[in-house]
């Protein structure tokens, strides 16, 4: 089965710093890789995604993330921490030819600190 | 267009009553999933539908959950009898086969006392 892991259920960042937050997952055949962010009692809004094609792909409000076959790695970067990045992020992995469900991993929580 | 919706946002119940949650997907989307999100499993799909016919089911807990699709703009997902465990926020997304992602709800919040 597949499954996607996120190292660490919290990281806390100084504003300005730089933003890691990991993601692994396992897969047979590459998947479409998924990062979604959740703010405070609201639902997930899609950050970004690779499907195909080049490795690095850019998403919204200066997110960032490498797909690495060879590590069976997506993590999700940010040169500089904002006040506003504080929320919920999730890994999400949509397995092939499985109709576009999506297994999320457990979320890494964000806490930016002035 | 105005997203998936909702509703309600909350719901408060006692346990062993009856209730259903509602989604409306966006207009011209095949795919509608409803998730549950819980501190102790995450994210995770309860089932998902494609063209108004369930495709895959396996993550539905119990017998006490149903989900229906009578039409492409409405589902709705129902627990009875509600238990306190199934507190929870429901989630539902829909997707266009176009599409590779999938778009979300703002979520119901279900307490059940």
């Amino acid at each position: 089965a597949q499954s996607v892991t996120q190292l660490g259920s919290h990281v806390s960042v100084s504003e300005g710093a730089l933003v890691l937050l990991r993601c692994n997952y396992s897969s047979s055949v590459p998947p479409y890789l998924f990062w979604y962010v959740q703010y405070p009692n609201q639902g997930l809004q899609l950050l970004l995604k690779y499907t195909t094609g080049a490795t690095l792909v850019k998403g919204i409000n200066g997110f960032e993330a490498e797909f690495k076959k060879s590590e069976t790695s997506f993590h999700l970067t940010k040169p500089s921490a904002h006040m506003s990045d504080a929320a919920e992020y999730f890994c999400a992995v949509r397995p092939y030819n499985q109709g576009g469900k999506l297994i999320f991993g457990q979320g890494t929580e964000l806490s930016v600190k002035p | 267009d105005a997203g998936v919706i909702q509703s309600p946002r909350h719901e408060v119940t006692e346990m062993g009553q009856e209730v259903t949650l509602r989604c409306k997907p966006i207009s011209g989307h095949d795919y509608l999933f409803w998730y549950r999100q819980t501190m102790m499993r995450g994210l995770e799909l309860l089932i998902y539908f494609n063209n108004n016919v369930p495709i895959d089911d396996s993550g539905m807990p119990e017998d006490r959950f149903s989900a229906k699709m009578p039409n492409a703009s409405f589902s709705t997902l129902k627990i009875q009898p509600s238990e306190p465990r199934d507190s929870a926020v429901y989630f539902c997304a829909s997707k266009g086969q176009a599409n590779t992602e999938a778009f979300f709800g703002q979520g119901t919040r279900l307490t059940v006392v």
